[in-house]
C-alpha cells in the first residue's frame, strides 16, 4: 500500500544534529514533490521544507533556514532532512508528505503522511 | 506564528452543519488556492479539501470548502462523532519566497 515511513527521531542535545528519513513505498517517489511538517506537543501544524521532484527546488521556513537541509534520493525512494544547531523549540514531531498529483498535475495539498517521528531536545 | 487565522474552536450536535472560517491575506489565500486538513486525536492530518473546494475521492460530500477574497471557509454538515477534530487551512504564502503555511487550527467538538 502507499505509505511513508519516518525514522531518525529522538533525543538529542541543544546545538546538536540529526538526520531524519522519510521511506516511501506504494507509489511512484519521484513523481511527487515532498515536504516536511512538524508539530510541537500540544501545538498546531508548522510547515517546514519542500522540495521538487527532482530536488532543484528548495524552500525553508524562516525557523529553520541556514539550520534545516532538505534532501531526496528518488532511486532509493526516500527523503531526508539533517538538522544541526537544534534548539528546544525543535521538539516536536516531525512528518514528511508527499503532494498529491490529480490527473498528472502537481497540487500543494499533502495527500500521504508518514506516521511522524518524534525529536526532543534537551540537556 | 501563523499568517492564517482560524477560531480556536467550534461545536456542534449530531446532525448540525458547522462552519469553520480561514481568514488571510492577498499573498496568501488572496492569490492561491486553500487546502484544509483533519487531525484525528494522535493521528497525522489527512486532507479534506484540496484547489480551495474540491474533495479528494474518499472525503464524504459532507465537507465542503469555499473561498472569497482573502478569506475561506470549510463546512461539515450532518456532523457525526468521528468529525471530532482538529481542522487545520493552509495555503501557498507568495510573500515569503516560497512559504506553505497552516493556520492556528480549529477544534471542532460533537456535543
Amino acid at each position: 500500500q502507499v505509505q511513508l515511513v519516518e525514522s531518525g527521531g529522538g533525543l538529542v542535545k541543544p546545538g546538536g544534529s540529526l538526520r531524519l528519513s522519510c521511506a516511501g513505498s506504494g507509489f511512484t517517489f519521484s513523481d511527487h514533490h515532498m515536504n516536511w511538517i512538524r508539530q510541537a506537543p500540544g501545538k498546531g501544524l508548522e510547515w517546514l521544507s519542500y522540495i521538487s521532484t527532482s530536488g532543484t527546488v528548495i524552500y525553508y521556513a524562516d525557523s529553520v533556514k541556514g539550520r534545516f537541509t532538505v534532501s531526496r534520493d528518488n532511486a532509493k525512494k526516500s527523503l531526508y532532512l539533517q538538522m544541526n544547531s537544534l534548539r528546544a523549540e525543535d521538539t516536536a514531531v516531525y512528518y514528511c508528505a508527499r503532494e498529491m498529483l490529480v490527473s498528472g498535475f502537481s497540487y500543494h495539498a499533502m495527500d500521504v503522511w508518514g506516521q511522524g517521528t518524534t525529536v526532543t531536545v534537551s540537556s | 506564528q501563523s499568517v492564517l487565522t482560524q477560531p480556536p474552536s467550534a461545536s456542534g450536535t449530531p446532525g448540525q452543519r458547522v462552519t469553520i472560517s480561514c481568514s488571510g491575506s492577498s499573498s496568501n489565500i488572496g492569490s492561491n488556492y486553500v487546502y484544509w486538513y483533519q487531525q484525528l486525536p494522535g493521528t497525522a492530518p489527512k486532507v479534506l479539501i484540496y484547489r480551495s473546494n474540491q474533495r479528494p475521492s474518499g472525503v464524504p460530500d459532507r465537507f465542503s470548502g469555499s473561498k472569497s477574497g482573502t478569506s475561506a471557509s470549510l463546512a461539515i454538515s450532518g456532523l457525526r462523532s468521528e468529525d471530532e477534530a482538529d481542522y487545520y487551512c493552509a495555503a501557498w504564502d507568495d510573500s515569503l519566497s516560497g512559504h506553505y503555511v497552516f493556520g492556528t487550527g480549529t477544534r471542532v467538538t460533537v456535543l
